[in-house]
């Protein structure tokens, strides 16, 4: 069974720092490409971050680029995100998705979602 | 950069065709994407490449994708498919996923 469970979100001061984390399990990591994707309350899904199979390519939002790096780790079948400069607009759901091995395939398996609160 | 525009609800009785449309700029050229999010829950992608369905999506759920329209219909619509949906495509001028800015499907 594919799982992807994140964690690492929590409730953090403007301009402070977070790392996010998803670990899958049930495939194999390293043959997919990866996104993150995050949703503000009461709001649509957002698209926040991509990282290919070896991390060669590497996609940001244009609201989260210079601020965000994804990374990923195929040994360990994790992904992280790691979030710096955090504002208010940044609260929001953070999702893991697997994406296929083409940059226009579907997120077919997502995460649970881990909070990610930005306030003073 | 690229938009992809979703009408915010759509309301349909039991048992009827419910129509969720995603307008973007030439979108018939790209490979359209749908989710299904219910309340409290991730997204489940329940048409894929346009009009095709994952294993285990009913087949009263279809998808078409032409021009400046891509569509998802939902046939003889039950209770349990109010949620929200949304379309995405990959922008390969950009390098961005696009997400439509969704549509809440309500049951009469």
């Amino acid at each position: 069974e594919v799982q992807l469970v994140e964690s690492g979100g929590g409730l953090v001061k403007p301009g402070g720092s977070l790392r996010l984390s998803c670990v899958v399990s049930g495939f194999k990591f390293s043959s997919y490409t990866m996104n993150w994707v995050r949703q503000a309350p009461g709001k649509g899904l957002e698209w926040v971050s991509f990282i290919s199979t070896s991390s060669s390519y590497i996609y940001y939002a244009d609201s989260v680029k210079g601020r965000f790096t994804i990374s990923r780790d195929n040994a360990r079948n994790s992904l992280y995100l790691h979030m710096n400069s955090l504002r208010a607009e940044d609260t929001a759901l953070y999702y893991c998705a697997r994406v296929g091995s083409g940059y226009d395939d579907p997120h077919d398996h997502w995460g649970q979602g881990t909070q990610v609160t930005v306030t003073s | 950069s690229y938009v992809l525009t979703q009408p915010p609800s759509v309301s349909v009785a039991p048992g009827q065709t419910a129509r969720i449309t995603c307008g973007g700029d030439d979108i018939g050229s790209k490979s359209v994407h749908w989710y299904q999010q219910k309340p409290g829950q991730a997204p489940v992608q329940v048409v894929y490449d346009d009009s095709d369905r994952p294993s285990g999506i009913p087949g009263r759920f279809s998808g078409s994708n032409s021009g400046n329209t891509a569509t998802l219909t939902i046939s003889t619509v039950a209770a349990g498919d109010e949620a929200d949906y949304y379309c995405q495509v990959w922008h390969s001028r950009s390098d961005h996923y696009v997400f439509g800015t969704g549509t809440k499907v309500t049951v009469l």
